[in-house]
């Protein structure tokens, strides 16, 4: 089976201040990690993989297979960060989603 | 490209109605997928596909019923509303492999 953590429903920061959005996963095989964004009234879009190990909007996540932990990480957060997070898992034919974190950041 | 296109937007039904929920893509995809989004519940796996002819049930399959007779749609039926299955449903699809996911904009379905 595979299982998606994310224990916060909701993270409220200051504008500037850092940001990290917990995920923790349970699989047996070699996952596959990502984290998906939904702005306001849009539908959901892929942020980052942890294949390609890159930065998007100044978002970084790295995977941690000791921990079994895809934390997305942004050290100053921005206004327009505010959206909900979603982390992800491809195993075996399936995309499992965690319940996702409203990010909110404010001004 | 149009990418993953939804239909409809919005749809009120009575309990015990059915309807089908469109889902078409024109990506080439072969991998599709619908969920469904509750607060609290983030996005469940209700059905998939990995190819035309072959579905198979995901976390929540109960009501729902797919088919997937060509590459491009992959409709979902409910068979019998019921206010329980009042959500919104997106509709997502993906080269076999581990890709990104594309999304539909969502149908945001009420069961009264």
């Amino acid at each position: 089976a595979q299982r998606v953590t994310q224990p916060e429903k909701l993270l409220s920061v200051f504008k500037g201040a850092p940001v990290e959005l917990k995920c923790n996963y349970s699989y047996s095989g070699s996952p596959e990690l990502f984290w998906y964004v939904q702005y306001s009234r849009q539908r959901l879009q892929l942020l980052l993989r942890h294949i390609s190990r890159e930065s998007i909007k100044g978002f970084t996540a790295d995977l941690n297979k000791g921990e079994t932990s895809f934390h997305l990480k942004k050290p100053f957060a921005q206004e327009e960060d505010s959206a909900m997070y979603y982390c992800a898992l491809r195993g075996y034919q399936k995309v499992t989603f965690g319940t996702g974190t409203k990010l909110q950041v404010i001004p | 490209n149009a990418g993953v296109t939804q239909t409809p937007k919005f749809q009120v039904l009575k309990t015990g109605q059915s309807m089908t929920l469109q889902c078409a893509q024109d990506m080439n995809h072969e991998y599709m997928s619908w969920y469904r989004q509750d607060p609290g519940m983030g996005l469940r796996l209700i059905h998939y596909s990995v190819g035309a002819g072959i579905t198979d049930q995901g976390e929540v399959p109960n009501g729902y019923n797919v088919s997937r007779s060509t590459t491009e749609d992959f409709p979902l039926r409910l068979l019998s509303a019921a206010p329980s299955q009042t959500s919104v449903y997106f509709c997502a699809s993906s080269l076999e492999g581990a890709t990104e996911a594309f999304f539909g904009q969502g149908t945001r379905l009420t069961v009264v």
